[in-house]
């Protein structure tokens, strides 16, 4: 079965320094990886997708992530961190052996401080 | 404007007393499913369907009900809601072709069941 796991729960960056959210998944297959971002009280924002191009994947908003099939990694980076960035942000990986479903981590909350 | 529409966003309701939660889009997407966001539990899938009359369980059914009767509309029922089914729930819809392409969010619907 898939699983995502997203190793911190709480992240906390000072503004202008780099961003790490990381992402470990379990998949049996070639997955479709995702990175969602929620704002507080909004619904769910793509920023950027892995579907077996390119292993380093640009996003929106200065964010990317880099596939590691070798270590089932896929982590979310930032260079410069800014305030708007504070948000929830989920790891997905979309299940194609058969079930057809999205799974996801349970979520990092990326605090910025000024 | 592409999107995902759903309806009510706010709902307070009774023990018993039966709900929908529409869900709407229109991009013609043959994927849609529906998911209940809770503290620490991240986002988890209730039900999801692959087109018109093909619905399948996700990982948290119990206690809800769907139908696909047309593309573009994916209802959520809840026939008997208890207060375990307070969450957030966000409806989502997706292209399909040879994968599953990135999901397309409601703006969520938050859900009180005293």
């Amino acid at each position: 079965a898939q699983s995502v796991t997203q190793l911190d729960s709480h992240v906390s960056v000072s503004e202008g320094t780099p961003v790490l959210l990381r992402c470990n998944y379990s998949s049996s297959y070639s997955p479709s990886l995702f990175w969602y971002v929620q704002h507080p009280n909004k619904g769910l924002q793509l920023l950027l997708k892995y579907t077996s191009a390119a292993t380093l994947v640009k996003g929106i908003n200065g964010f990317e992530a880099e596939f590691k099939k070798s270590e089932t990694s896929f982590h979310l980076t930032k260079p410069s961190a800014h305030m708007s960035d504070a948000a929830e942000y989920f790891c997905v990986v979309s299940d194609t052996s058969g079930t057809y479903k999205y799974i996801f981590g349970t979520g990092t909350r990326l605090k910025v401080l000024a | 404007e592409a999107q995902v529409t759903q309806n009510p966003r706010y709902l307070i309701t009774v023990t018993g007393k039966k709900l929908t939660v529409t869900c709407s889009q229109n991009m013609n997407h043959e994927y849609m499913s529906w998911y209940r966001q809770d503290p620490g539990l991240g986002l988890r899938q209730i039900y999801y369907s692959m087109n018109v009359e093909v619905t399948d369980k996700g990982d948290v059914p119990e206690g809800y009900k769907v139908s696909r009767k047309e593309k573009r509309n994916f209802p959520l029922i809840l026939e008997s809601p208890s207060p375990n089914q307070t969450s957030l729930y966000f409806c989502a819809s997706s292209p399909f072709g040879r994968a599953l392409g990135e999901l397309f969010f409601g703006e969520g619907s938050r859900l009180t069941v005293l």
